[in-house]
């Protein structure tokens, strides 16, 4: 079964960090771009980051930009994202997402896990 | 930056077509994809590239794109259908810019 479990969100105060994992099984890890996308409490959902199937390209928001580092360990089917410098708006449910393709594009994104929360507050 | 406007609510009898729709400053000539989104659930992939199926996803569901506005369209809705509803595109002109729309609630009366 293809699947996608986040983990590490919590309570954070504003300007901490908080680091997310994401650990896909079911499928070639190493042969998909991955992405995080966001949904804040009663809102719509926000994409956040990108990364390419190999890691060597990866892509931000500009509302996050400066602030996340997106990663991946192929030899562990691991994504990550650390986060720094947050702020309450970046308050959410944060989702781990498998692209269709390695490189990261236009696309769809077949794949979401359960989401994890993240809730910066003080 | 690119804008994806969607109707906030629709609502329809059961057995009855709901359209969702999806504006954009020709969206005709970008890829389209659609998730459904039921209360306290991630996003599911519906339909991707404008019109096409994932394996498991009804038949039930269709999509268009043309112009300004892209539809998804959902025949004989059945009570399982209520949930929101996202499209989403590439906006090649940006960074890699993932937009999505506002989100349409599908409510079955």
């Amino acid at each position: 079964e293809v699947q996608l479990v986040e983990s590490g969100g919590g309570l954070v105060q504003p300007g901490g960090s908080l680091r997310l994992s994401c650990s896909a099984s079911g499928f070639t890890f190493s042969s998909y771009a991955m992405h995080w996308v966001r949904q804040a409490p009663g809102k719509g959902l926000e994409y956040v980051s990108a990364i390419s199937s190999n890691g060597g390209s990866t892509y931000y928001a500009d509302s996050v930009k400066g602030r996340f580092t997106i990663s991946r360990d192929n030899s562990k089917n691991t994504l990550y994202l650390q986060m720094s410098s947050l702020r309450a708006e970046d308050t959410a449910v944060y989702y781990c997402v498998k692209d269709r393709k390695a490189v990261a594009g236009h696309d769809a994104f077949d794949i979401w896990g359960q989401g994890t929360m993240v809730t910066v507050s003080s | 930056s690119y804008v994806l406007t969607q109707p906030p609510s629709v609502s329809v009898a059961p057995g009855k077509t709901a359209r969702i729709t999806c504006g954009g400053n020709n969206i005709g000539s970008k890829s389209v994809h659609w998730y459904q989104q039921k209360p306290g659930q991630a996003p599911v992939l519906v339909i991707y590239y404008d019109s096409d199926r994932p394996s498991g996803i009804p038949e039930r569901f269709s999509g268009s794109n043309s112009g300004n506005t892209a539809t998804l369209t959902i025949s004989r809705v059945e009570a399982g259908d209520e949930a929101d509803y996202y499209c989403q595109v590439w906006d090649s002109s940006s960074d890699h810019c993932y937009v999505f729309g506002t989100g349409t609630k599908v409510t079955v009366l």
